[in-house]
């Protein structure tokens, strides 16, 4: 079956930090990969994604490159700041249905 | 941009009460998606719904119901409202395999 493992938390960094969380998978199949991103009390927004091999994603700073032979997609930044104090989320969704599976959360906390 | 829109961002319940939570998204979406969010237990699906009057169980669907009457619009129902479902509630929307936009939650008391 599919599913997402990710680090466990709470991470707590100083500013200018280097960060990176991990994640790894098990699909059936060929997977596209995601990063999301909660803040205090908000819903979860996409920070980003990669649909195959190899892609790497990137926004605001984070990437992460989807790599088959470990099956990992890890999220790293070089410099994290307080604002980027948040939950992240790994997740994965199959290629042939509709769900989305998600890691149980990573949370950061980023002092000044 | 895409928006997902919940009808409250805090709701306080007594047990039995029959609730109901409403979710619209704008970007013409075929699928839409209801989750709980636990600490410790990350997110877990309670209903999806790939179509108009279409619905699929997701992994905890005991206690719940849905409504899909119109494509924008998702509704989950709590027939009657219990402690243990005291959470976070989270609406999604998406494109068939695409990635999933969500609104801003709904945190559920149930006294």
């Amino acid at each position: 079956g599919n599913s997402v493992t990710q680090m466990e938390g709470p991470v707590t960094l100083s500013e200018e930090a280097f960060l990176t969380i991990n994640c790894t998978y098990t699909a059936t199949g060929y997977p596209s990969l995601f990063w999301y991103v909660q803040y205090p009390g908000e819903g979860l927004q996409l920070l980003l994604k990669a649909t195959k091999a190899d892609d790497k994603g990137s926004n605001k700073g984070f990437e992460a490159t989807y790599r088959k032979e470990t099956t990992s997609f890890h999220l790293e930044k070089g410099s994290v700041q307080v604002s980027d104090s948040a939950v992240y989320f790994c997740a994965l969704s199959e290629n042939t249905g509709n769900q989305f599976y998600f890691g149980t959360g990573t949370s950061l906390t980023v002092i000044p | 941009d895409v928006k997902v829109t919940q009808s409250s961002r805090y709701l306080v319940k007594r047990t039995g009460e029959k609730v109901f939570l409403e979710c619209v998204q704008d970007m013409d979406h075929e699928n839409m998606f209801w989750y709980r969010q636990d600490p410790g237990l990350g997110l877990r699906l309670i209903y999806f719904s790939y179509d108009v009057k279409m619905k699929e169980k997701g992994d905890i669907p005991e206690g719940y119901s849905v409504s899909r009457e119109k494509k924008e619009r998702f509704s989950l129902i709590l027939e009657s409202a219990s402690t243990n479902q005291t959470s976070m509630y989270l609406c999604a929307s998406s494109l068939l395999l695409r990635e999933q936009y969500f609104g801003p939650g709904t945190r559920l008391t149930v006294t």
